[in-house]
């Protein structure tokens, strides 16, 4: 990975669990985004939260942000089948890059 | 509403041949970047354009050309395939850069295969 590692690599829960994703990142970051990726298909934008936020909510999605400890999270809450696939998180830094910098991301499966 | 085109979906070369992938921004978008993602791997960074101008270059071969177009669009010149470069390669676009804080939206991708 360019960046970091996301925690854990796959991860396999029950239908209506909530499922939660951690990344770690290397850098000073501008911004943090997630990405879901279905196998072989595009990548889905879900949320961006700036450096200077620490919680960010959209639907059943829950990103926290800790820049001391350079980590990210992602919380799915009331997980469904349709939720099965690849997360990532990806940084935007500070220092004048025009590019996203992905971590290894989190293959997620929801079992019905 | 409309999202970051990239052609074609599929394309199959044979070794030493070449290569164009395409790929049309967001409307208004003036930032495109290109990827690269392996079986299993995580997207890594090609290359990346602002306003028509090389903005950042990844691990992008010597191979490989890349151009952002008066309309925005870019291309991905890839010359004398290898079988190593069979993958998936995306375009996403951004308004202003990534340092506004903007998000940045990918097309469904280019499968690759070079035989």
């Amino acid at each position: 990975s360019q960046q970091g590692e996301e925690d854990p690599q796959a991860l396999s829960i029950q239908e209506g669990e909530n499922a939660t994703m951690n990344c770690s990142y290397k850098t000073s970051i501008n911004n943090l985004q997630w990405y879901r990726q279905n196998s072989g298909r595009g990548l889905v934008h879900l949320i961006l939260i700036r450096s200077n936020e620490r919680e960010k909510h959209s639907g059943r999605l829950r990103v926290t942000l800790d820049t001391s400890k350079k980590s990210s999270s992602l919380l799915i809450t009331a997980s469904r089948a349709a939720d099965t696939a690849s997360y990532f998180c990806a940084t935007a830094s500070y220092q004048g890059a025009q590019k996203l910098v992905f971590g290894q991301g989190t293959r997620l499966t929801i079992n019905p | 509403a409309a999202g970051v085109i990239q052609s074609p979906r599929h394309l199959i070369k044979e070794k030493r041949e070449t290569a164009t992938l395409k790929c049309y921004p967001i409307p208004r978008h003036d930032t495109v970047y290109w990827y690269q993602q392996g079986p299993g791997q995580d997207p890594q960074f090609l290359i990346s354009f602002y306003e028509k101008m090389q903005s950042d270059k990844g691990s992008i071969p010597d191979r490989f050309s890349a151009q952002q177009f008066s309309d925005y669009h870019s291309e991905l010149n890839m010359s004398s395939l290898e079988l190593g470069d069979s993958a998936l390669y995306f375009c996403a676009s951004s308004l202003s850069g990534l340092r506004v804080n903007t998000e940045a939206f990918f097309g469904q991708g280019t499968r690759l295969t070079v035989v």
